[in-house]
Protein backbone atom coordinates (compact mmCIF):
# COMPACT_ATOMS: atom_id res chain seq x y z
CA UNK A 1 0.00 0.00 0.00
CA UNK A 2 1.07 3.47 -0.61
CA UNK A 3 0.39 6.21 1.89
CA UNK A 4 1.73 10.24 1.81
CA UNK A 5 1.72 11.95 4.83
CA UNK A 6 1.99 16.04 5.18
CA UNK A 7 1.93 16.79 8.57
CA UNK A 8 2.04 20.60 8.66
CA UNK A 9 -1.93 21.89 7.65
CA UNK A 10 -1.00 25.72 7.89
CA UNK A 11 1.90 27.72 7.58
CA UNK A 12 2.54 31.12 7.80
CA UNK A 13 5.66 32.85 6.47
CA UNK A 14 7.00 36.04 5.66
CA UNK A 15 7.34 37.34 2.09
CA UNK A 16 11.01 36.81 0.47
CA UNK A 17 11.55 33.98 3.27
CA UNK A 18 12.17 30.56 2.36
CA UNK A 19 9.77 27.49 3.69
CA UNK A 20 9.91 24.46 3.78
CA UNK A 21 7.07 22.15 3.07
CA UNK A 22 7.13 18.53 4.97
CA UNK A 23 6.15 15.03 2.81
CA UNK A 24 7.21 11.80 3.99
CA UNK A 25 5.83 8.76 1.94
CA UNK A 26 5.76 5.19 2.79
CA UNK A 27 5.67 2.51 -0.81
CA UNK A 28 6.40 -1.39 -1.16
CA UNK A 29 7.41 -0.33 -4.74
CA UNK A 30 11.34 -0.32 -5.89
CA UNK A 31 10.57 2.42 -8.31
CA UNK A 32 8.41 5.49 -7.31
CA UNK A 33 7.50 8.99 -8.75
CA UNK A 34 6.82 12.06 -6.26
CA UNK A 35 5.32 15.19 -7.11
CA UNK A 36 4.01 18.25 -5.56
CA UNK A 37 0.83 20.60 -7.34
CA UNK A 38 0.13 23.71 -5.97
CA UNK A 39 -3.92 24.76 -5.60
CA UNK A 40 -4.97 28.24 -5.44
CA UNK A 41 -8.09 29.71 -4.31
CA UNK A 42 -9.65 29.07 -7.93
CA UNK A 43 -8.89 25.00 -7.66
CA UNK A 44 -7.02 24.25 -10.78
CA UNK A 45 -3.72 22.16 -9.68
CA UNK A 46 -0.76 23.14 -11.15
CA UNK A 47 2.18 20.82 -11.40
CA UNK A 48 5.53 22.14 -9.73
CA UNK A 49 8.11 19.32 -9.36
CA UNK A 50 8.99 16.01 -10.09
CA UNK A 51 11.23 13.87 -8.46
CA UNK A 52 12.18 10.17 -9.76
CA UNK A 53 13.22 7.75 -7.16
CA UNK A 54 16.55 6.78 -9.18
CA UNK A 55 17.46 10.33 -10.19
CA UNK A 56 20.67 11.03 -8.81
CA UNK A 57 19.98 14.50 -7.86
CA UNK A 58 17.57 16.67 -6.19
CA UNK A 59 14.89 17.85 -8.81
CA UNK A 60 14.39 22.01 -9.40
CA UNK A 61 12.37 24.08 -10.86
CA UNK A 62 13.08 27.60 -10.49
CA UNK A 63 11.88 28.81 -7.00
CA UNK A 64 11.21 25.23 -6.44
CA UNK A 65 12.99 22.64 -5.35
CA UNK A 66 12.60 18.96 -4.08
CA UNK A 67 14.60 17.79 -0.89
CA UNK A 68 15.30 14.39 -1.31
CA UNK A 69 15.85 11.72 1.05
CA UNK A 70 15.18 7.90 0.39
CA UNK A 71 16.53 6.54 3.22
CA UNK A 72 14.05 8.75 5.21
CA UNK A 73 11.31 8.66 2.55
CA UNK A 74 10.74 12.33 2.87
CA UNK A 75 10.65 14.81 -0.23
CA UNK A 76 9.88 18.00 1.33
CA UNK A 77 9.34 20.70 -0.60
CA UNK A 78 11.62 24.65 -0.91
CA UNK A 79 10.39 27.81 -1.57
CA UNK A 80 13.42 30.12 -1.81
CA UNK A 81 12.26 33.59 -1.80
CA UNK A 82 8.27 33.34 -1.61
CA UNK A 83 6.15 35.95 -2.51
CA UNK A 84 2.47 36.59 -2.34
CA UNK A 85 1.32 34.79 -5.17
CA UNK A 86 2.54 31.61 -3.48
CA UNK A 87 -0.34 31.88 -0.55
CA UNK A 88 -2.57 28.55 -1.75
CA UNK A 89 -2.79 24.80 -0.93
CA UNK A 90 0.35 22.49 -1.80
CA UNK A 91 -0.20 18.93 -2.24
CA UNK A 92 2.99 16.26 -2.19
CA UNK A 93 1.90 13.21 -4.44
CA UNK A 94 2.88 9.62 -5.28
CA UNK A 95 3.26 7.10 -8.25
CA UNK A 96 4.31 3.45 -7.69
CA UNK A 97 5.48 2.05 -10.83
CA UNK A 98 4.76 -1.38 -10.21
CA UNK A 99 2.02 -2.32 -7.86
CA UNK A 100 -0.77 1.02 -8.34
CA UNK A 101 -1.08 0.99 -12.16
CA UNK A 102 0.00 4.44 -12.37
CA UNK A 103 -2.35 5.84 -10.02
CA UNK A 104 -1.23 8.92 -8.69
CA UNK A 105 -2.27 9.11 -4.42
CA UNK A 106 -2.06 12.76 -2.85
CA UNK A 107 -1.64 13.70 0.61
CA UNK A 108 -3.48 15.71 3.43
CA UNK A 109 -1.94 18.95 1.64
CA UNK A 110 -0.67 22.11 3.21
CA UNK A 111 -2.31 25.69 3.66
CA UNK A 112 0.20 28.23 2.91
CA UNK A 113 -0.23 31.85 3.29
CA UNK A 114 2.22 34.12 2.32
CA UNK A 115 2.54 38.08 4.83
CA UNK A 116 3.45 40.61 3.38
CA UNK B 1 1.63 22.88 -22.93
CA UNK B 2 -0.53 19.94 -22.51
CA UNK B 3 -3.84 21.12 -21.93
CA UNK B 4 -6.96 18.97 -19.94
CA UNK B 5 -10.31 20.77 -20.45
CA UNK B 6 -13.05 20.10 -17.88
CA UNK B 7 -16.83 20.79 -18.42
CA UNK B 8 -18.74 22.61 -16.93
CA UNK B 9 -16.98 24.08 -14.31
CA UNK B 10 -19.71 24.36 -11.97
CA UNK B 11 -23.10 22.76 -12.16
CA UNK B 12 -26.54 23.01 -9.87
CA UNK B 13 -28.83 19.68 -10.19
CA UNK B 14 -31.92 18.81 -8.42
CA UNK B 15 -31.47 15.31 -6.49
CA UNK B 16 -32.34 12.48 -8.67
CA UNK B 17 -30.94 14.20 -12.01
CA UNK B 18 -28.13 12.91 -13.52
CA UNK B 19 -24.95 15.05 -14.61
CA UNK B 20 -22.25 14.70 -16.98
CA UNK B 21 -18.89 15.88 -16.60
CA UNK B 22 -16.07 15.92 -19.69
CA UNK B 23 -12.81 15.79 -19.59
CA UNK B 24 -10.66 16.55 -22.77
CA UNK B 25 -7.00 16.31 -23.59
CA UNK B 26 -6.19 19.67 -25.96
CA UNK B 27 -3.26 19.03 -27.78
CA UNK B 28 -2.33 15.35 -26.74
CA UNK B 29 -3.28 12.09 -26.53
CA UNK B 30 -4.15 10.68 -23.06
CA UNK B 31 -2.78 7.37 -22.12
CA UNK B 32 -4.86 7.08 -19.09
CA UNK B 33 -7.57 9.65 -16.67
CA UNK B 34 -8.05 10.04 -13.34
CA UNK B 35 -11.11 10.90 -11.94
CA UNK B 36 -10.82 12.69 -8.32
CA UNK B 37 -13.11 14.10 -5.45
CA UNK B 38 -12.48 16.79 -3.45
CA UNK B 39 -14.16 18.04 -0.76
CA UNK B 40 -13.81 21.64 0.99
CA UNK B 41 -10.66 22.35 2.60
CA UNK B 42 -9.87 18.45 2.03
CA UNK B 43 -7.07 16.31 -0.45
CA UNK B 44 -7.84 14.73 -3.78
CA UNK B 45 -9.52 11.57 -3.25
CA UNK B 46 -9.09 9.35 -6.31
CA UNK B 47 -12.22 7.45 -7.65
CA UNK B 48 -11.28 5.76 -10.30
CA UNK B 49 -8.87 5.50 -13.14
CA UNK B 50 -9.55 4.62 -17.07
CA UNK B 51 -7.64 3.55 -20.14
CA UNK B 52 -8.84 4.46 -23.26
CA UNK B 53 -11.16 2.12 -25.06
CA UNK B 54 -11.34 -0.37 -21.58
CA UNK B 55 -13.10 -0.41 -18.41
CA UNK B 56 -12.47 2.23 -15.69
CA UNK B 57 -10.72 0.59 -12.22
CA UNK B 58 -12.70 1.96 -9.42
CA UNK B 59 -11.47 2.88 -5.38
CA UNK B 60 -12.26 0.70 -2.90
CA UNK B 61 -15.59 2.48 -1.78
CA UNK B 62 -16.15 4.33 -4.79
CA UNK B 63 -19.61 2.88 -6.47
CA UNK B 64 -19.15 2.32 -10.06
CA UNK B 65 -22.93 2.12 -10.63
CA UNK B 66 -23.27 5.07 -9.03
CA UNK B 67 -20.47 7.08 -11.08
CA UNK B 68 -19.92 5.98 -14.82
CA UNK B 69 -16.96 6.56 -16.50
CA UNK B 70 -16.57 6.53 -20.14
CA UNK B 71 -13.15 6.87 -21.90
CA UNK B 72 -14.31 6.60 -25.59
CA UNK B 73 -11.38 8.37 -27.08
CA UNK B 74 -7.61 9.24 -26.26
CA UNK B 75 -8.97 12.75 -25.54
CA UNK B 76 -11.97 11.84 -23.85
CA UNK B 77 -13.06 10.97 -21.26
CA UNK B 78 -16.60 11.29 -19.26
CA UNK B 79 -18.38 11.05 -15.71
CA UNK B 80 -21.29 10.71 -15.08
CA UNK B 81 -22.96 10.80 -11.70
CA UNK B 82 -26.57 8.99 -11.35
CA UNK B 83 -29.51 9.91 -9.61
CA UNK B 84 -27.63 12.40 -7.84
CA UNK B 85 -27.77 13.11 -4.06
CA UNK B 86 -26.91 15.98 -1.91
CA UNK B 87 -24.60 13.74 -0.84
CA UNK B 88 -22.67 14.27 -3.84
CA UNK B 89 -22.23 17.77 -3.96
CA UNK B 90 -18.58 18.19 -3.85
CA UNK B 91 -15.18 19.49 -6.75
CA UNK B 92 -14.76 16.85 -9.05
CA UNK B 93 -11.09 17.21 -11.17
CA UNK B 94 -10.13 14.94 -13.78
CA UNK B 95 -6.80 14.58 -14.53
CA UNK B 96 -4.75 12.93 -17.56
CA UNK B 97 -1.50 11.17 -18.65
CA UNK B 98 0.78 10.69 -21.85
CA UNK B 99 3.11 7.88 -21.72
CA UNK B 100 4.92 10.24 -24.54
CA UNK B 101 4.97 13.33 -21.66
CA UNK B 102 6.71 11.70 -18.88
CA UNK B 103 5.08 11.56 -15.47
CA UNK B 104 3.43 14.67 -15.24
CA UNK B 105 -0.21 14.55 -14.76
CA UNK B 106 -2.34 17.46 -16.38
CA UNK B 107 -5.20 18.79 -14.73
CA UNK B 108 -8.50 20.02 -15.73
CA UNK B 109 -9.93 22.85 -13.88
CA UNK B 110 -13.01 20.64 -11.82
CA UNK B 111 -16.31 20.90 -11.46
CA UNK B 112 -18.05 21.86 -8.74
CA UNK B 113 -21.52 20.07 -8.08
CA UNK B 114 -24.04 21.43 -6.35
CA UNK B 115 -27.25 18.91 -5.68
CA UNK B 116 -30.12 20.59 -3.99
Amino acid sequence: AQKITQTQPGMFVQEKEAVTLDCTYDTSDPSYGLFWYKQPSSGEMIFLIYQGSYDQQNATEGRYSLNFQKARKSANLVISASQLGDSAMYFCAMRGVYSSASKIIFGSGTRLSIRP
Amino acid sequence: GAVVSQHPSRVICKSGTSVKIECRSLDFQATTMFWYRQFPKQSLMLMATSNEGSKATYEQGVEKDKFLINHASLTLSTLTVTSAHPEDSSFYICSARSTLLGEKLFFGSGTQLSVL
